[in-house]
This record gives C-alpha cells, sequence and structure tokens, in this order.
C-alpha cells in the first residue's frame, strides 16, 4: 500500500481481555515506532523498532504492553489483561531511517475502548 | 506532552491569518515540527525546522522560531476551511533522537 495501515480500526473490549493491534509500515521503511494518543492529548511514545530489535521501548506504560515486529516489517502491538485506562487511539508510524528530521509517516490508528 | 504546551482552540475568518502559538522546555531539541490532523486521518507533516533556523517558509506556511524563548509559532496565510483541523507542535531532542514529543494540539475553526 502507499501508506501506513493499521488494523482493526476499532477494537472493543471488555476489561481482562487480551488485544492484538497490527501496524503494516510502508514497505522498505526501517524504523517503526508506536504512539498512545489519549482523548484530548497529543500523542505519546510507546516504542521503536529499527529493523526486527526494539531499540526503545521506554514508553511502555508497564508490563501489560508488549509489540513485535519479527520480520522487520509489519508489527504487532499486544495487551494483556486490558484496563479501561487503556482506551485510546494507538497510532504506528514509520520512516525511511531513524534520524531526526527523517520524517515520520502515520497510519490512521487504532481506537480502542475497553468497557 | 508536558514539555510541548499549546494553546487548546483558535477560531478564524476564512481567508484570514492564522497565529498557532507552541512553547517547549527543553534547549536541547533539536527539531521542531507541526503536524495536522483531520477526523479519521493520520497524522500529516505539515513542516519542520531545525533549532539552527529561526524561519521556515513553505507556500502558505511560515514557521518562527524562538530559541531563546523556546516558543515556536506556525502562520498559515489566507486559512481556508480545508485548515480546519488539530495542529499539533512537536520536538525530537537530538541528533539521533527519534522520539517525538507532541503538544496537545490547537483545534483550529475556520468560519466563513
Amino acid at each position: 500500500g502507499a501508506g501506513v495501515s493499521q488494523t482493526p480500526s476499532n477494537k472493543v473490549t471488555e476489561k481482562g481481555k487480551y488485544v492484538e493491534l497490527r501496524c503494516d509500515p510502508i514497505s522498505g521503511h526501517t524504523a517503526l515506532y508506536w504512539y498512545r494518543q489519549s482523548l484530548g492529548q497529543g500523542p505519546e511514545f510507546l516504542i521503536y523498532f529499527q529493523g526486527t530489535g526494539a531499540a526503545d521501548d521506554s514508553g511502555l506504560p508497564n508490563d501489560r504492553f508488549f509489540a513485535v515486529r519479527p520480520e522487520g516489517s509489519v508489527s504487532t502491538l499486544k495487551i494483556q489483561r486490558t484496563e479501561r485506562g487503556d482506551s485510546a487511539v494507538y497510532l504506528c508510524a514509520s520512516s525511511p531511517s531513524r534520524a531526526s528530521g527523517s520524517e515520520q509517516f502515520f497510519g490512521p490508528g487504532t481506537r480502542l475502548t475497553v468497557l | 506532552g508536558e514539555d510541548v504546551e499549546q494553546s487548546l482552540f483558535l477560531s478564524v475568518r476564512e481567508g484570514d491569518s492564522s497565529v498557532i502559538n507552541c512553547t517547549y522546555t527543553d534547549s536541547s531539541s533539536t527539531y521542531l515540527y507541526w503536524y495536522k490532523q483531520e477526523p479519521g486521518a493520520g497524522l500529516q507533516l505539515l513542516t519542520y525546522i531545525f533549532s539552527n533556523m529561526d524561519m521556515k517558509q513553505d507556500q502558505r506556511l511560515t514557521v518562527l522560531l524562538n530559541k531563546k524563548d523556546k516558543h515556536l509559532s506556525l502562520r498559515i496565510a489566507d486559512t481556508q476551511t480545508g485548515d480546519s483541523a488539530i495542529y499539533f507542535c512537536a520536538e525530537s531532542k537530538g541528533s539521533n533522537d527519534y522520539k517525538l514529543s507532541f503538544g496537545a494540539g490547537t483545534t483550529v475553526t475556520v468560519r466563513a
């Protein structure tokens, strides 16, 4: 595809359940980022991948959150034992390289609602 | 993020200029960005400025940076209804620091 795609676009789950959110970056982009955007706020950094490895996961709020990128392309953000406070829009972005100034291209996001 | 602050709302008449302001706290910020977010769409990078610059112009957009006061502004000339959106200021902190820190966003409403 031409841009970053994310699936599903909306996910409603119950408290305590497990969810997976998928990101397909732009082909050839080595850097991939996950951000979380709560209502009325700007996006907050969660985790960054360079290739297959998580180069920086300092933004993950706790150990219920985990992300993988096994083949250096598609990434999955996994949330265990979801809580109502996890409700937010989860944004994925990719860029050709990791350097500052290298544009991050954002997907449309997955809106997660935890009931 | 608390490191980047923006006013929350701006209303402007079609055809007028819009000015969106942003302040940041970290003097080591290297790049400063303006993103646009429309309903149902992803964040779109509008422009960015390197910290050793004080102005950048791109068609209807003018970015001004006052590094001493840690103040960034985005001016949109001849504002159109299609400019109605949320505008986010963001910073990255180092020459190899990829993480973006965003403000809470300014909702711009263009009225006829």
